[in-house]
This record gives C-alpha cells, structure tokens and sequence, in this order.
C-alpha cells in the first residue's frame, strides 16, 4: 500500500462545474496535508494546506480533512480550463522534518 | 520576494559522470529538501538540510548527496550516474520545520544521463 493514494485519472468536468479531487494516506502520524498544482512540464505550485478536520477554502478552492478516515479532498469550484492541470497530494509527518510523502497525481481536465 | 532558484536548469551527461546541483532558498528560509520526480516513480522525498544539518533521508543510494551552506543555499551531488538518475530534481524551501511547513518548489534542473 502506497503511503499517500491519488486515483490518477484523467478527470475530466465541464467549464464551470465542481473538480473533487481526493487523496487517502496510511500515517497516522501525518499532521499536515498539502495540495500542490503541477502544469506539464512545470514545477509544483503549492495552491494550500490543511492541519485540522473540516474544511479549509480559499477562493474557488476548498480543502477537506478527515483524520478518523485518513481522507483529504480539494473541491475546485467553478472550474475553469486553466484549471487543467495534475493535482499532487502530500502528507506532512513533522517528526520527520520536512519530508513530504506525494502521491502520485490526479489529471485534470476541465473542459470549454 | 525572489522564489526558489534552481541551477542549472538542464543538463547532459552520460553514465558515470557526476553532478553538482545547485539550490537557493527563498530568503529567510533555513530548510532546503531535495525531491526526484520520474514518470514512473512520482516524486520522492531525497533529503532534508536544516541550519546546514542533514534533518532526514529519503531511501535513495548513497551516490546521491547534499549539503547546505551557512547562507541556507544547498548543493545536492549524484555520483556514477546511472540511465535511471533521468529525472527532475527539485528544491523546495520551507520558513522553518514544523507542521505548517508550507514549502515552496523552485523550477527544478532536469537531468538527461546518456
């Protein structure tokens, strides 16, 4: 079993609609959660970060964590084809120091 | 605020060469990781310098090294390349190590091994 589990797609939404992208993670030493936003060809771009259950938004993006199920999501509200993109999650151990464990990606597609 | 420089941001080089990378931090961050990215493996955690200490290491051989300077920029080195050190090898920086350690990539140098 994979430490942290992306389903790695394509996704594929219609402009405008809801993206759900979800993540599962096996250490339940993990105290932080990050979304990262990876275009082709280009470095990770860090989009936010989640600690505590419930939900964290930010603009058109909103995260999800529940610790109880090991179970991180990024909602993309109102998507666009800019959006389009591979969406990588990373689990935190901060005993570890800064090691960040990443899954392997989701594609998305947002389609005009 | 300048972001996380990577030099150089390609390179050629055929098996058994070396490599030096070079990273320099946002400024005022103190903690450099090094991660590989692969097609086929993702990205993978190499290791982690903290106030020019090794903090952590990723299970990778032991042809793969680091360091970090007093001035928080690091230099990863890789050793005897082999065809399977192609990858992108990025740094990220963080402020400092706790749980809300955001850490941001720089571009990452890529690297060809013929």
């Amino acid at each position: 079993q994979k430490e942290v589990e992306q389903n790695s797609g394509p996704l594929s939404v219609p402009e405008g609609a809801i993206a759900s992208l979800n993540c599962t993670y096996s250490d339940r030493g993990s105290q932080s959660f990050f979304w990262y936003r990876q275009y082709s060809g280009k470095s990770p771009e860090l989009i936010m970060f989640i600690y505590s259950n419930g939900d964290k938004e930010d603009g058109r993006f909103t995260a999800q964590l529940n610790k109880a199920s090991q179970y991180v999501s990024l909602l993309i509200r109102d998507s666009q084809p800019s959006d389009s993109a591979t969406y990588l999650c990373a689990a935190l151990n901060y005993n570890q120091g800064g090691k960040l464990i990443f899954g392997q990606g989701t594609e998305l597609s947002v389609k005009p | 605020k300048a972001g996380v420089t990577q030099t150089p941001r390609y390179l050629i080089k055929t098996r058994g060469q070396q490599v030096t990378l070079s990273c320099s931090p946002i400024s005022g961050h103190r903690s450099v990781s090094w991660y590989q990215q692969t097609p086929g493996q993702g990205l993978q955690f190499l290791f982690e310098y903290f106030s020019e200490t090794q903090r952590n290491k990723g299970n990778f051989p032991g042809r793969f090294s680091g360091r970090q300077f007093s001035n928080s920029r690091s230099e990863m080195n890789v050793s005897t390349l082999e065809l399977g050190d192609s990858a992108l090898y990025l740094c990220a920086s963080s402020l400092e190590r706790d749980r809300y350690n955001e850490q941001f990539f720089g571009p990452g140098t890529r690297l060809t091994v013929l």
